[in-house]
C-alpha cells in the first residue's frame, strides 16, 4: 500500500482565519478522499479530490467553505476557510490506488481545534 | 437511505476469547466490504477486505460475508489487550458508488 503523509498532524486557530492541510502519496493514486470525524463519531466523506478539475462536493460541504485542490496524482490539499468552534474536528485524507471498488487507505489526520 | 448499521458497544471479550463483531448493510447491490481499526487518536488501519460470499481468513482474523442477509462480520480469534479498538465496517454502495462507513464498534479485551 502507499505510505500517505498528511501535514500538519494539529493545530490551534482562531475563529474566522483559514488552514490548509497538505496531502503527499509516495505513488500515483487513482483517488484521494477527504473525510471529516468529529469526535466519537465515524467518518463523514466532505469530497472526492478530482486530479485536473473541481472536486466533488458530498451533501452539506461547498466549495467555498472547504476548496480542495489536486493538481497531480500524488498531491491534494484541503482548506478549511473562515473557521468556527464547529469546524473542530480530524480531518483525514485517504487514497483508493486503483479506483473506487478498492479499499481506502488513511493518512494520520489532522486534528484541528478553534479557538 | 443509506445506512451500516453497527452496534457502538463496548463489547467486552475475555483474552483468548473469540470477539465477533456485526455489521448490516442497506444496499443490496453492494459488492465490497472492509473493515478497519482504529485505535484512539488513530487514522483507520484497513485489516480486511471481502468481496464474496462466505469466509475470508487472515490469521487470527475472519470475514464473514453474507450477501442474501445483508451482513458481514468479523471474527477476532484469541484475543488480545493489543486487539482493544473501534472496528469500523465499510461497504462500497453500488447506488452511488462511494464507501460508507458504519459507526463502528469499540470492543475491549479484558486481561
Amino acid at each position: 500500500s502507499a505510505v500517505i503523509s498528511q501535514k500538519p498532524s494539529r493545530d490551534i486557530c482562531q475563529r474566522g482565519t483559514s488552514l490548509t492541510i497538505q496531502c503527499q502519496v509516495d505513488s500515483q493514486v487513482t483517488m484521494m478522499f477527504w473525510y471529516r470525524q468529529q469526535p466519537g463519531q465515524s467518518l463523514t466523506l466532505i469530497a472526492t479530490a478530482n486530479q485536473g478539475s473541481e472536486a466533488t462536493y458530498e451533501s452539506g460541504f461547498v466549495i467555498d467553505k472547504f476548496p480542495i485542490s489536486r493538481p497531480n496524482l500524488t498531491f491534494s490539499t484541503l482548506t478549511v476557510s473562515n473557521m468556527s468552534p464547529e469546524d473542530s474536528s480530524i480531518y483525514l485524507c485517504s487514497v483508493a490506488l486503483t479506483g473506487r471498488d478498492q479499499p481506502q487507505h488513511f493518512g494520520d489526520g489532522t486534528r484541528l481545534s478553534i479557538l | 437511505q443509506k445506512e451500516v448499521e453497527q452496534n457502538s458497544g463496548p463489547l467486552s471479550v475475555p483474552e483468548g476469547a473469540i470477539a465477533s463483531l456485526n455489521c448490516t448493510y442497506s444496499d443490496r447491490g453492494s459488492q465490497s466490504f472492509f473493515w478497519y481499526r482504529q485505535y484512539s487518536g488513530k487514522s483507520p488501519e484497513l485489516i480486511m477486505s471481502i468481496y464474496s460470499n462466505g469466509d475470508k481468513e487472515d490469521g487470527r482474523f475472519t470475514a464473514q460475508l453474507n450477501k442474501a442477509s445483508q451482513y458481514v462480520s468479523l471474527l477476532i480469534r484469541d484475543s488480545q489487550p493489543s486487539d482493544s479498538a473501534t472496528y469500523l465496517c465499510a461497504v462500497l454502495e453500488r447506488r452511488d458508488d462511494k464507501i460508507i462507513f458504519g459507526k463502528g464498534t469499540r470492543l475491549h479485551i479484558l486481561p
